[in-house]
């Protein structure tokens, strides 16, 4: 079946960017998204890229997409203390059911 | 402004005492999902409906079930719950799957505590 597969943690300083990677095994997802919780809430869509695109930025965020490694990553620029959540990759299966990563916890420090 | 709203944020039942998790959208969208997720872990998808049917995953236990009266509403019902069910509940919509991008809308959950 299909596998995600994340780093469970990243620790960085505020202001410095952050990039947390993500594998899959199976490239038929048309999208691969991020998603971003916070202590005790749901899931936010934070971005999701096009699968024939390398590279989608919005904002602080920018998604790179390397189809052929499948590997996928999430930059935020300048992080802030508010960016301090869990980050979890996920993309699509045949059916269209989303199958994530185990998440990545980013801990900014001040 | 919240767009799919779980209800309540937090309950606590007994063990074995039934109890329901509500979900509501204003989305309109018409695939309506519920997800378990346990501490530390991913999100782990119990069942959908698309439209008015209903698609259960395969390990999902019997315990769990599911309602939707109507495209705005959906109820997760436990019926005996057991000390291994404490969790956050997600609930999530989206549009047609198969049609273009459809992301997922997640709501803030309910997180179920057993006694």
């Amino acid at each position: 079946g299909e596998d995600v597969e994340q780093s469970l943690f990243l620790s960085v300083r505020e202001g410095d960017s952050s990039v947390i990677n993500c594998t899959y095994t199976d490239s038929s997802s048309t999208y691969l998204y991020w998603y971003k919780q916070e202590p005790g809430a749901g899931l936010q869509l934070l971005t999701y890229i096009f699968s024939n695109m390398d590279m989608k930025q919005d904002q602080r965020l920018t998604v790179l997409l390397n189809k052929k490694d499948k590997h996928l990553s999430l930059r935020i620029a300048d992080t802030q203390t508010g960016d301090s959540a869990i980050y979890f990759c996920a993309i699509t299966d045949s059916s269209y059911k989303l199958i994530f990563g185990s998440g990545t916890r980013l801990l900014v420090r001040p | 402004d919240a767009m799919v709203i779980q209800n309540p944020r937090y309950q606590v039942t007994q063990f074995g005492k039934p109890v329901t998790l509500s979900c509501s959208q204003t989305l309109n969208h018409n695939v309506m999902y519920w997800y378990q997720q346990k501490s530390s872990q991913a999100p782990k998808l119990l069942f959908h409906y698309y439209d008015k049917d209903f698609n259960n995953e395969a390990d999902t236990p019997d315990n769990f079930q599911s309602r939707r009266p109507n495209t705005s509403f959906c109820f997760l019902d436990i019926r005996s719950p057991g000390l291994g069910d404490a969790a956050m509940y997600l609930c999530a919509t989206s549009r047609d799957p198969g049609v273009s991008n459809q992301p997922q809308h997640f709501g803030d959950g309910t997180r179920l505590s057993i006694l």
